[in-house]
């Protein structure tokens, strides 16, 4: 069966750091990959997605993924984070040949921005 | 536009009860999932409905977990006789077309058995 793995479950940073969040799936065959973010109180949005192409993928917020289909991995990253990036994100991924619209998440991972 | 829209937000019920819940899609959007999220387990996949196609059900835990989409619209997540581990927050996604497509989700209903 497919799984996500995120490795953190929870990030401290200090405002202007830079984040990377790890995303490691398993799944030999064609994925679409996306990250969602949930902030508090709030709903479950998508910051960005790979279906193909450029493998850096850049969304919502100063954002961006990297897709590497060797290492099976989709780790987010921002250069720089501010305060109001505090929320727990998760990585997805819908294996496109068997699972119709299923999206598969990682556990998620808390990240605190310090002001 | 309005979102997808979920009811109610928050349901308390006493183990052995049956509860419903209740999930409004984005007007247009043809493709609707549940999901599951709770402490222990993350963000868990629970059945998937796409147009007119049987839906996959495949992530339903057990029999007392059954859903229906009426009209190609709303939807129903039903758990019967339900158990304390049942506690968790049932979000409700829908997208365009299914499949690939973006899905967008509810606020979710926190559902506590006591």
């Amino acid at each position: 069966a497919q799984s996500v793995s995120q490795h953190n479950h929870h990030v401290i940073l200090s405002e202007a750091a830079s984040l990377e969040l790890g995303c490691n799936y398993s799944y030999g065959g064609t994925v679409n990959l996306f990250w969602y973010v949930q902030y508090p109180g709030q709903h479950l949005q998508l910051l960005l997605k790979y279906f193909s192409g450029d493998p850096l993928v850049k969304g919502i917020k100063g954002f961006e993924a990297e897709f590497i289909k060797s290492k099976f991995s989709f780790n987010l990253r921002k250069p720089s984070v501010q305060w109001s990036d505090t929320a727990e994100y998760f990585c997805a991924v819908n294996a496109i040949h068997n699972q119709g619209g299923k999206l598969i998440f990682g556990q998620g991972t808390e990240l605190s921005v310090k002001p | 536009g309005a979102g997808v829209s979920q009811s109610p937000s928050n349901k308390v019920t006493e183990k052995g009860k049956d509860v419903e819940l209740r999930c409004d899609p984005i007007s247009g959007h043809t493709a609707l999932y549940w999901y599951r999220q709770s402490l222990g387990q993350g963000l868990e996949f629970l059945i998937y409905f796409q147009g007119n196609s049987a839906p996959d059900k495949s992530g339903l835990p057990s029999d007392r977990f059954s859903a229906e989409r009426t009209g190609g619209s709303v939807s129903t997540l039903t758990i019967q006789r339900t158990q304390q581990e049942d506690s968790a927050v049932y979000l409700c996604a829908s997208s365009l077309m299914g499949g690939s497509d973006t899905q967008y989700f509810g606020p979710g209903t926190r559902l506590t058995v006591l």
